[in-house]
């Protein structure tokens, strides 16, 4: 999940397993959402995008789920690489265009 | 096309000077942002620029200023550094209008002693 303290949440895998990192929004009235990658040192990176009248959208190795219900977002990669150790966060458009970025969370791959 | 592209990589300023951190893309978008990061927190907006010749102030715009040069470039300026802005800027642009999909630059990392 997003963190707004000092330390971001971590996540670490086995490579090859599944991850799935979470974001809780805090706007319903947010239509648009995004997931980025920012590897240590490098800007952030589009990874998948998704506005709300759907609830999944899938790219290359990723799925982004999106449940209105309860305002959370999820990322899942599949069979992740080393090459996928990032911190990723997400990102949403309220009503007013604004982009809200969350923290992150920080994705360790263990080969 | 290199994207987004930002001077200098690195910077130390003492507290007092000034400095102006450059951004350009080659996409050719209309809009451009200035963010700042630090460490836990999520990209807070300083300023934006929806097309040439226009700004607006985004959530944390006290003690910067922007200059829209021209459609490829803008520019993020520290009158009076302090320690407080300390950070990791990164500028951004996007096709459209705020709130379309944003294109980051690999940033720059301010430290204000």
């Amino acid at each position: 999940g997003e963190s707004v303290g000092l330390h971001l949440p971590t996540l670490s895998v086995q490579e090859g397993d599944n991850s799935i990192i979470n974001c809780a929004y805090s706007n319903s009235a947010s239509d648009y959402f995004i997931w980025y990658k920012q590897e240590s040192g490098k800007g952030p990176q589009f990874i998948i995008d998704i506005r709300s009248n759907m609830d999944k959208r899938q790219g290359q190795r990723v799925t982004v789920l999106l449940n209105k219900t309860v305002k959370h977002l999820s990322l899942q990669i599949a069979a992740t690489q080393p090459g996928d150790s990032a911190v990723y966060f997400c990102a949403e458009k309220n009503n007013n265009n604004d982009m809200r970025f969350g923290a992150g969370t920080r994705l360790t791959v263990k080969p | 096309n290199a994207g987004v592209t930002q001077t200098p990589k690195f910077q130390v300023l003492k507290t007092g000077q000034s400095m102006t951190l450059q951004c350009a893309q080659d996409m050719n978008h209309n809009s451009m942002y200035w963010y700042r990061q630090d460490p836990g927190m999520g990209l807070r907006l300083i300023y934006y620029s929806a097309s040439e010749g226009t700004t607006d102030k985004g959530e944390v715009p006290n003690g910067y200023n922007v200059s829209r040069l021209n459609k490829r470039e803008f520019s993020l300026r520290l009158e009076s550094a302090a320690p407080s802005q300390t950070s990791v800027y990164f500028c951004a642009s996007s096709e459209g209008r705020r709130g379309e999909t944003q294109y980051f630059g690999p940033g720059t990392r301010l430290l204000v002693l």
